[in-house]
């Protein structure tokens, strides 16, 4: 079945340890997301790519950088993580030939800083 | 700023009851509105979308839309226990923009 995955689903780091998360799709998707979200919040978007354009959100903070190597695979680097930084991280594909650009969700890592 | 309103609940009704969910949202330019379901722990999921005024329905579930009021609905007729989640409120498209607004959602527990 044609999916996103995300791995790990859950990952614990250390304070200031860089990390990185990882994003894959078999749906061939050209627009791909990054949200966090924390308890009770919206998802909150921190950058997208449409193609291999980037586009950060104004308020992503510089400590959040994403890589996009091809289509299929996408990755968030958090290079000093704090403890504000744990949260639900996740991942979201949609199709420009999808006039409503319906998006579809990975699993989700959770996201422990110690 | 595009905002979403939803009411955080939570929302509880019983079992077999119709569960109604509202969302009000800022950007009059909103063209489509999508209706996500989220369980505890889990990633959102696509329930319901609704572009024209009026209802649309699908199963057990119906989305309202009066664009003049800026107000959207989700309503769950015979809800279940299995509809326990939060309800989140998506519109987008404005303006040709391909990102949604999410609210923060709607908690809905059903009790047996």
């Amino acid at each position: 079945d044609a999916m996103v995955i995300q791995n790990p689903r859950y990952q614990v780091t250390q304070f200031g340890k860089p990390v990185t998360l990882s994003c894959s799709q078999t749906l061939n998707h050209n627009v791909m997301y990054w949200y966090q979200q924390k308890s009770s919040q919206a998802p909150k978007l921190l950058f997208h790519y449409y193609d291999k354009d980037f586009n950060n959100e104004a308020d992503t903070p510089d400590n959040f950088q994403s890589r996009r190597p091809n289509t299929s695979f996408c990755f968030l680097d958090i290079r000093s993580p704090g403890l504000g930084d744990a949260a639900m991280y996740l991942c979201a594909t949609s199709s420009s030939l999808d006039r409503d650009y319906e998006q579809y969700f990975g699993p989700g890592t959770r996201l422990t800083v110690t | 700023q595009k905002e979403v309103e939803q009411n955080s609940g939570p929302l509880s009704v019983p079992e077999g009851a119709i569960a109604s969910l509202n969302c009000t949202y800022s950007d009059r330019g909103s063209q489509s509105f999508f209706w996500y379901r989220q369980y505890s722990g889990k990633s959102p999921e696509l329930i319901m979308f609704i572009y024209s005024n009026g209802d649309k329905e699908d199963g057990r579930f119906t989305a309202q839309l009066n664009k003049a009021s800026q107000y959207v609905s989700l309503l769950i007729r015979d809800s279940q226990p299995s509809d326990s989640a939060t309800y989140l409120c998506a519109p987008h498209a404005s303006g040709g923009s391909y990102i949604p607004t999410f609210g923060r959602g709607t908690s809905l527990i059903v009790h047996p």
